[in-house]
């Protein structure tokens, strides 16, 4: 498949514990957020999204916090499993140019068995 | 319902010529929008559609361009290939609301393309 990043932080966890990847986003005025799950040959994959105006947001094993303090994103995946094993990317959406995401770096999230 | 493809996968050309990708989004979805992935770069917005027009454009010289056709389907164009635009280009889809909004956007595969 495809390399998403050759130099991308890699975060290592142990199958069945939980995950925590960290985003930190650029614009103050970003109103929306989402995170993304990419595998090797396919494009992102939509997992959760969360509002400026709210701080926490959860989904199926997953929960994404925002802290618009300081500018920061994260994503917890609880009891991890050998099918997360991806590359995330976190996304904003700026209010003023609401068409378009604007993409963080990625992690890549390995699973060991 | 089917998702987002996109033709071809995988591409090869040379210095100088040009490329046409294409990207079909999902039945009902009126927005389309194609992005550049390199290992460098990462995921970078090149250009929107809705109802064939172009709503929104990123940091791209003119070389790269596309267009909405009435059914949605929507194609993009590089012209004078370099070797940097070696790169996955994704194209996702979204049903908008009329004006601005943050709607869900799907994506494709991905046309891999390689310059040589």
């Amino acid at each position: 498949g495809e390399s998403v990043g050759l130099h991308l932080p890699t975060l290592s966890v142990q199958e069945g514990d939980n995950s925590i990847i960290n985003c930190a986003y650029s614009n103050s005025a970003s109103d929306y957020f989402i995170w993304y799950k990419q595998e090797s040959g396919k494009g992102p994959q939509f997992i959760i999204d969360i509002r400026s105006n709210m701080d926490k947001r959860q989904g199926q094993r997953v929960t994404v916090l925002l802290n618009k303090t300081v500018k920061h994103l994260s994503l917890q995946i609880a009891a991890t499993q050998p099918g997360d094993s991806a590359v995330y990317f976190c996304a904003e959406i700026p209010m003023d140019s609401s068409y378009k995401l604007i993409f963080g770096s990625g992690t890549r999230l390995l699973v060991r068995p | 319902k089917a998702g987002v493809t996109q033709t071809p996968r995988y591409l090869i050309k040379t210095r100088g010529q040009q490329v046409t990708l294409s990207c079909s989004p999902i039945s009902g979805h009126r927005s389309v929008s194609w992005y550049q992935q390199t290992p460098g770069q990462g995921l970078q917005f090149l250009f929107e559609y809705f109802s064939e027009t172009q709503r929104n454009k990123g940091n791209f010289p003119g070389r790269f361009s596309g267009r909405q056709f009435s059914n949605s389907r929507s194609e993009m164009n590089v012209s004078t290939l370099e070797l940097g635009d070696s790169a996955l280009y994704l194209c996702a889809s979204s049903w908008p609301k009329e004006g601005p909004s943050a709607d869900t956007q799907y994506f494709g595969p991905g046309t891999r393309l390689t310059v040589l």
